[in-house]
Formats: structure tokens, sequence, C-alpha cells
């Protein structure tokens, strides 16, 4: 069965300061991953995919994969108040369907 | 807008009746997915379609649900007979079609059965 492990938080961060976000998941044969950011009653919104070993920057993102390890983890940097929402990690073995993490709550403390 | 559309956003029903909800893909995307979100849960997929073509389904669609893409656009969902248990979110994405591909999800329909 395929499954992904997020700590659901919520997680507090101070802003400015560095966020980090792990999921862990199940299935060997993932090769997608992704994390998406759902603000309460929205829709979730991609903020960034993965499919390499090693670091992925985007602005003030960097997502992290370790396949050996299952490992996965989104790093904000600079938090910024609009950035408290739960964050959705998921994975896939291509096109096939997203299995998604329960998510982690982020709040940002100004 | 060109991104994912769906409709309605928001539906209430009395338990027993039947309910569709439509999804408008990007238009040049031909995977259209359909998921279930409930309250402080990550979505579950449902069913995927590559054009026409309904490719897989999970075993939380049950025979009260159905999921079409007649003409490879537009896809819709229906719920037969509902449940109080069917109240979620309907997520519906899509994405290009590549081998390694990324989903981009629409709004939403929020479904409510009293």
């Amino acid at each position: 069965q395929k499954e992904v492990e997020q700590n659901s938080g919520p997680l507090s961060v101070p802003e400015g300061a560095i966020a980090s976000l792990n999921c862990t998941y199940s299935d060997r044969v993932s090769q997608s991953f992704f994390w998406y950011r759902q603000y309460s009653g929205k829709s979730p919104e991609l903020i960034m995919s993965i499919y390499s070993n090693g670091d992925k920057e985007d602005g003030r993102f960097t997502a992290q994969l370790n396949k050996a390890s299952q490992y996965v983890s989104l790093l904000i940097r600079d938090s910024q108040p609009s950035d408290s929402a739960t964050y959705l990690c998921a994975v896939n073995r291509g096109a096939d369907g997203l299995t998604f993490g329960k998510g982690t709550h982020l709040i940002i403390q100004p | 807008d060109t991104g994912v559309s769906q409709d309605p956003r928001h539906k209430i029903t009395k338990r027993g009746q039947n309910v569709t909800f439509r999804c408008d893909p990007i238009s040049e995307h031909n995977r259209l997915y359909w998921y279930r979100q409930t309250l402080g849960q990550g979505p579950e997929f449902l069913t995927y379609f590559q054009n026409e073509a309904q490719l897989e389904k999970s075993r939380l669609l049950s025979d009260r649900f159905s999921a079409e893409r007649p003409k490879g656009s537009f896809s819709t969902l229906e719920i037969q007979r509902t449940e109080q248990g069917d109240s979620a979110m309907y997520l519906c994405a899509s994405s290009l079609g590549l081998a390694v591909d990324t989903q981009y999800f629409g709004p939403g329909t929020r479904l409510t059965v009293l």
C-alpha cells in the first residue's frame, strides 16, 4: 500500500526564519514528488516538483529529495505570514494518481 | 482564466439524491483526475482519464460513483443515492500527459449531504 507520512503540526515558525517541512513515503517505485500549499477552504496549489535526488531551489523555496531514505523535504526561507497554510506532500509513479500525506499545518508568527 | 474550472462550487443535497459535478481541464491537457478530500485529510485519488479513456479507478470509487469524459475534454462525476459520508470536497486536476507529469487543481466542489 502506498503511503505518505507527514507530521500534522501545527509547526510554528517566527517571521523571517526558515520553515522546514518533512515527508516520508513507502512506495520505492515513486518517481515524482510534489509539494502543494493549501489555504483553508481552498484547493491545493503547486509549490514545487522534484524528480531527482538532491536539492531544487525556486525563490524562497527549496525541495530536497533522498530516494534511498525515501524522504522529501521543503524549506521555506524568510518565512512570511502569507506562508501560513497547510503543506501537502504528494508522490506518484509518473502519470498515475497522486498519493498525498495528511499535510503539515504551518503557522508563521509575525 | 485558463486554469481548471469546476461547477458547481457548492452543492447541498439530501441523502438519497443523485448529484453530478463538472470539470473543465486546462485546454491543452489530455489527462484529467478526480480526488476527494475530507476535513483534516489530504486529497484521495478516485480516478483518472487519458483523453476519453478511464485508465485507473481507486477502491474508493464505489458502484454509486461514475465518471465520464465522453469527448476527451470536460468530465463529469456522478454520485448516485448520496450518503452523509459522501460529504467532502471533490477536486479535479489536469495534466499535459507526459511520462512524468504535474497536476494542476481546480477550485473544487464542496458537497454537503444532509
